[in-house]
C-alpha cells in the first residue's frame, strides 16, 4: 500500500498570511504513460463533507479561489494557501489514486 | 444540481449486519466510479472502497480493513449504489460517505460528496 504522509499536523497562520502543508507519498505517484501525477487535496470544514480542491497535483477544480494552488511531481507535494482567509479554517488531506487502496494523509488542520 | 444522499446508518451489535444506500442526482450516474469514504468520529478520512461504471467493467476494489466483509454494488437504472457491511466491528463506527469520480484521463478526485450516515457498532 501507498502511504500518505502530511506535515505539518497542525499550523496556525495570521490573516492574509501564507499557509504551506507538505504531503509525501511512500513511492512515486507519476505515472509514465500520461505524466500525470495521481495526488489530489481536499479541505474538510467543521461539520462537512470533504471538497475537491486540486486534481493531478497542481489543476484546481472549478471554483476553487485561485490563492490555493498545488504543486510538486513524484513523491512530494505541497498545497499552497498565498493569503490566508477565515473561511480557510479546515482541515487538508491528500490523496493518491494511482493504484488501490486509495490512501489519504492523516490530514493538517489550519487555524488562525 | 447534483446530489448524493445517504441512508440505511443506525446502530447495530457487533456482528451484525448494515445496508447503506447511496441515492443519486443530477448528473449521468452510470458515467462514473462510486467510492465509499469514512470518518471516525474526530479522526480522518479512510477510503473503503469502490466500484468503477460498467464500461470499464464494474470492477470493484476495497480498503484491507472492510475486504471479504463489505461489498459494493450499484444499480445503474435506479441511480443508486451500495454497500453492503457484514461481520461489523467496533472500528467500523463511523460516518460514512458516498463519493463520485469522473475516472476518466482529463479529471480524477472524488468531486461530489453525500452528507454521510452514521453507524455506530456497539454492544
Amino acid at each position: 500500500d501507498i502511504v500518505m504522509t502530511q506535515s505539518p499536523d497542525s499550523l496556525a497562520v495570521s490573516l492574509g498570511e501564507r499557509a504551506t502543508i507538505n504531503c509525501k507519498s511512500s513511492q512515486s505517484l507519476l505515472s509514465t504513460s500520461n505524466n500525470k501525477n495521481y495526488l489530489v487535496w481536499y479541505q474538510q470544514r467543521p461539520g462537512q463533507p470533504p471538497k475537491l480542491l486540486v486534481y493531478w497535483a497542481s489543476t484546481r477544480e472549478s471554483g476553487v479561489p485561485d490563492r490555493f494552488s498545488g504543486s510538486g511531481s513524484g513523491t512530494d507535494f505541497t498545497l499552497t494557501i498565498s493569503s490566508l482567509q477565515a473561511e480557510d479554517v479546515a482541515v487538508y488531506y491528500c490523496q493518491q489514486y494511482y493504484s488501490p487502496p486509495l490512501t489519504f494523509g492523516q490530514g493538517t488542520k489550519v487555524e488562525i | 444540481e447534483v446530489q448524493l444522499v445517504e441512508s440505511g446508518g443506525g446502530l447495530v451489535k457487533p456482528g451484525g449486519s448494515l445496508r447503506l444506500s447511496c441515492a443519486a442526482s443530477g448528473f449521468t450516474f452510470s458515467d462514473v466510479w462510486t467510492s465509499w469514504v469514512r470518518q471516525a468520529p474526530g479522526k480522518g478520512v479512510e477510503w473503503v472502497g469502490r466500484i468503477k461504471r460498467k464500461t470499464d467493467g464494474g470492477t470493484t476494489d476495497y480498503a484491507a480493513p472492510v475486504k471479504g466483509r463489505f461489498t459494493i454494488s450499484r444499480d445503474d437504472s435506479q441511480n443508486m449504489v451500495y454497500l453492503q457491511m457484514n461481520s461489523l466491528k467496533t472500528e467500523d463506527t463511523a460516518v460514512y460517505y458516498c463519493t463520485t469520480d469522473p475516472g476518466t484521463s482529463v479529471k480524477r478526485g472524488f468531486d461530489y460528496w453525500g452528507q454521510g450516515t452514521l453507524v455506530t457498532v456497539s454492544s
